[in-house]
């Protein structure tokens, strides 16, 4: 089983900061099974970016995400207001059991 | 637009068998990957398992056999079964569409909170 870590697990940004968030794996695995959700409270997570780096339709251009083997990550350039909320990064390899990452909150400074 | 809609007792007595169902509407519920996730309150996502558009399925080695899925194509809707649930069951239960080849979620459900208590 992948395990992923996630880092920070709490990040503190005012609007407008670039937000950078860590996805580290227990091992390798193809950048094509690499996906970021965002989730906040009450709701059901919502897809902002499959096979490490392609955007979901209607996620704003702000949201990327890249790496490759074992280190990803998703930036947020200018946070808005709108983005506070919990991340997790899930891996989808040929391999189930598909896991996430434990989370990482952002949070307003 | 594809909607997902989950469905089931809110309650479930310990060592009992909790079943959810899932409602798919807005898009045909063949030639995709059905999925249960599950998030513990305050927690984080589990995936629980998955059928394929194969109709072959896979599972979480964590829930050691207890689970089930299914798909009835004429009903348009996906089915989760756990049995011998535990307190440590109780979380919130989403279901969730994959892509045609792929297991990363576009659609999901609201979710539905499960209580194992007695």
């Amino acid at each position: 089983e992948i395990v992923l870590t996630q880092s920070p697990g709490t990040l503190s940004l005012s609007p407008g900061e670039r937000a950078t968030l860590s996805c580290r794996a227990s091992q390798s695995f193809s950048s094509a099974y690499l996906a970021w959700y965002q989730q906040k409270p009450g709701q059901a997570p919502r897809l902002l970016i499959y096979a490490a780096g392609s955007r979901a339709t209607g996620v704003p251009g702000r949201f990327s995400g890249s790496g490759s083997g074992t280190d990803f990550t998703l930036t947020i350039s200018r946070v808005e207001p709108e983005d506070f909320a919990m991340y997790y990064c899930q891996q989808y390899g040929s391999s189930p059991p598909y896991t996430f990452g434990q989370g990482t909150k952002l949070e307003i400074k | 637009q594809v909607q997902l809609q989950e469905s089931g007792p809110g309650l479930v007595k310990p060592s009992e068998t909790l079943s959810l169902t899932c409602s798919v509407s807005g898009g045909s519920i063949s030639g995709f990957h059905w999925t249960w996730i599950r998030q513990p309150p305050g927690k984080g996502l589990e995936w629980i398992g998955s059928m394929y558009n194969t109709g072959s399925t896979n599972y979480n080695p964590s829930l050691k056999g207890r689970v089930t899925i299914s798909v009835d194509t004429s009903k348009s809707h996906f089915s989760l079964s756990l049995t011998s649930v535990t307190a440590a069951d109780t979380a919130v239960y989403y279901c969730a569409r994959g892509s045609v080849s792929s297991a990363y979620f576009y659609f999901w459900g609201q979710g539905t909170l499960v209580t194992v208590s007695s």
